[in-house]
């Protein structure tokens, strides 16, 4: 089966850097999104990674390291409009003819002080 | 506008009765998922759709079905609704196998 853990909850303050790690445990790792959720609204995507690294996308930036089943998403000059939760989700490499799977960890919901 | 579009929105029903959710996207994408979440439980995939009349489990499925006729309508058939489905309900789509997933507004379910 597939395990997706990341923290429930984080607080920082607005101009602070805050960084959201998830941990994988799966079979067929095929690719890593990020999603950003603000209550009541859908999740919307923020980055995607399938090899190792560091993808940089203005005031946001997500990392993978495959060999060690590790990503974290990283939120610089951080602003109340941030105040979301982050849903890191794991694309499963088994092919169907239905497509890929995509498990979900539980969400991480940030909440950014003044 | 492109978009996926949901309805409906909210619904409240009772346990038994046959609810159809339905989902339609206007982007030509190939891949379509239903998720549903619950507190504390984050978005578990329900079915996916690679293309018309392909559809597989995702993590979630019991008591749920789905048909892909057309490529751009993916409905959720809840045949006999019972209370532990209560929960929020999103359709997405993507391009290609699970890219990047566009999502739906989202359906509140209530069975009593």
């Amino acid at each position: 089966g597939q395990n997706i853990d990341q923290p429930t909850e984080m607080t920082a303050t607005e101009g602070a850097i805050v960084q959201i790690n998830c941990t994988y445990q799966t079979s067929g790792f095929n690719g890593l999104f990020w999603y950003q959720q603000h209550a009541g609204e859908a999740p919307t995507f923020l980055s995607y990674n399938v090899l190792d690294g560091l993808e940089e996308k203005g005031r946001f930036s997500s990392f993978l390291s495959r060999s060690k089943g590790y990503s974290y998403l990283l939120l610089k000059e951080l602003q109340m409009k941030d105040s979301a939760s982050y849903l890191c989700a794991v694309k499963i490499g088994a092919w169907s003819a239905a497509g890929n799977k995509l498990t979900f960890g539980g969400g991480t919901r940030v909440l950014v002080k003044p | 506008e492109a978009q996926v579009t949901q309805n409906p929105r909210y619904l409240i029903t009772v346990t038994g009765k046959k609810l159809t959710v339905t989902c339609s996207q206007n982007m030509n994408h190939e891949y379509m998922s239903w998720y549903r979440q619950d507190p504390g439980l984050g978005l578990r995939q329900i079915y996916y759709s690679m293309n018309v009349e392909v559809t597989d489990k995702g993590d979630v499925p019991e008591g749920y079905k789905v048909s892909r006729k057309e490529k751009r309508n993916f409905p959720l058939i809840l045949e006999s609704p019972s209370p532990n489905q209560t929960s929020l309900y999103f359709c997405a789509s993507s391009l290609g196998r699970a890219g990047i997933q566009y999502f739906g507004a989202g359906t509140r379910l209530s069975v009593l």
